[in-house]
């Protein structure tokens, strides 16, 4: 069974500062779905950024970026340029391909935006 | 085009009532997933749908959970004789299909057993 590891409970940024975010995984497939998703008090769920494993180049979104390393299996989660509404659980998800989509999720990181 | 609605956004119900939570998917989609969130946990799947049939169960509790994604209306997640420990966050998610696009969730509904 694929899992999916975030190894920090609860991180801290200063406001403008960078921030990575770690997540591993462990599946025996080679091709998938990465994606890392923002649960900000409200509990909605936001699609932040989708790495596709076939693709070399990491995925960017504004100031989100990934580094995807698939031979180590690992998925980190980039912040630039932190600011006080980024402060949410960020959670990492793996998806299995195929006809079977349901996404494999971590426990969550707690990001802390200081001012 | 509304987003994943789910209903209600909180549920207070005492030991050994039933709690029935609901889900429409966005227009168009016909893949339905219920995910439970404990609290300081991620997200456990519990059983994923389409239309008229359940297609992996295999997160649900075996006993007094259930659930269903009928032709028309919404999918339901059903609870019987709830306990304490069902207390928790339920989402909903939807895909327009089973290939190479992300699931949209619901807000969820917050089940709290008193």
């Amino acid at each position: 069974a694929q899992t999916v590891t975030q190894s920090q409970p609860e991180m801290s940024v200063q406001e403008a500062e960078t921030v990575t975010l770690s997540c591993t995984y462990d599946t025996s497939e080679s091709d998938y779905y990465l994606f890392w998703y923002k649960q900000p008090p409200s509990r909605q769920m936001i699609l932040v950024i989708r790495q596709e494993a076939y693709k070399q180049q990491n995925a960017t979104e504004n100031r989100f970026s990934v580094n995807f390393q698939k031979a180590a299996k690992s998925f980190s989660l980039k912040i630039s340029d932190s600011q006080l509404g980024d402060a949410a659980m960020y959670f990492c998800a793996y998806r299995r391909p195929g006809g079977s989509y349901i996404p494999t999720f971590g426990r969550g990181t707690s990001l802390i935006v200081h001012p | 085009n509304a987003g994943v609605m789910q209903n209600p956004r909180h549920l207070v119900r005492r030991r050994g009532q039933e709690a029935r939570l609901r889900c429409s998917p966005m227009k168009g989609h016909s893949h339905v997933y219920w995910y439970r969130q404990l609290p300081e946990e991620g997200l456990k799947f519990m059983v994923y749908l389409q239309k008229e049939n359940i297609i992996d169960e295999s997160g649900m509790p075996k006993e007094r959970f259930s659930a269903e994604f009928p032709k028309e209306g919404p999918s339901i997640l059903r609870i019987q004789q709830v306990v304490r420990g069902d207390s928790a966050a339920y989402f909903c998610a939807s895909s327009p299909d089973s290939g190479n696009t992300e699931a949209f969730f619901g807000q969820g509904t917050r089940l709290t057993v008193v």
